[in-house]
């Protein structure tokens, strides 16, 4: 069976510096995997998707993934943090019938 | 622009009431999804439906039911309210084939007091 987890439930960085959010994948095969964002009152939102044609991801908002199977990681990443980016993250991989999420990564964006 | 939208968007009801969250989609899809996201944040698969009249049980056990009796419209429904019941209720939908074409709706909070 797949499943994803999120190594850290709380994420606090300062407006201009680089954010890691942390993901790690159980599979014996190479899944697809996504990153999902959820804004306050908002719906959830795919930043990125993983699908084996490339292990370097370009998402929505500056967001970019890896995939690295040597680690089975799937972390995001972004360069430079705006006060906007503050959200829940999940990383999400999709189970057949539906998809199944990691326990969140809340982010938080300091001034 | 959404086009998958739940009513209400916040619910406070009394125990023992019934209730019904309201889905619905305007996209055509054919898949359809309710997770309950706990105050934890974790969201988990409660029901889901592949096309009118099919419904299927998810991953977490849940007292609620759900119906499809038409493409565009996926309601739950709690029969008997319980303070053990709030939570988020988000309902989502995707086109047959794309694993990544979800979309989900806002969500309905709700609270049983």
């Amino acid at each position: 069976a797949q499943s994803v987890t999120q190594l850290d439930s709380h994420v606090s960085v300062s407006e201009g510096t680089p954010v890691l959010l942390r993901c790690n994948y159980s599979s014996s095969y190479s899944p697809s995997l996504f990153w999902y964002v959820q804004h306050p009152n908002k719906g959830l939102q795919l930043l990125l998707k993983y699908t084996s044609a490339a292990t370097l991801v370009k998402g929505i908002n500056g967001f970019e993934a890896e995939f690295k199977k040597s680690e089975t990681s799937f972390h995001l990443t972004k360069p430079s943090a705006h006060m906007s980016d503050a959200a829940e993250y999940f990383c999400v991989v999709p189970m057949g019938r539906a998809l199944t999420f990691g326990s969140g990564t809340r982010l938080q964006v300091q001034p | 622009e959404a086009d998958i939208y739940q009513t209400p968007r916040y619910l406070v009801i009394g125990t023992g009431k019934k209730i019904t969250l309201e889905c619905s989609q305007t996209m055509g899809h054919d898949k359809m999804y309710w997770y309950q996201q706990d105050p934890g944040m974790e969201l988990h698969l409660i029901h889901y439906s592949y096309g009118v009249n099919s419904t299927e049980k998810g991953d977490l056990s849940s007292e609620s039911t759900v119906s499809r009796i038409r493409t565009e419209h996926f309601p739950l429904t709690l029969e008997s309210a319980r303070p053990s019941h709030t939570s988020q209720y988000l309902c989502a939908s995707r086109e047959t084939g794309g694993e990544d074409g979800y979309t989900f709706g806002s969500g309905t909070r709700l609270t049983v007091v």
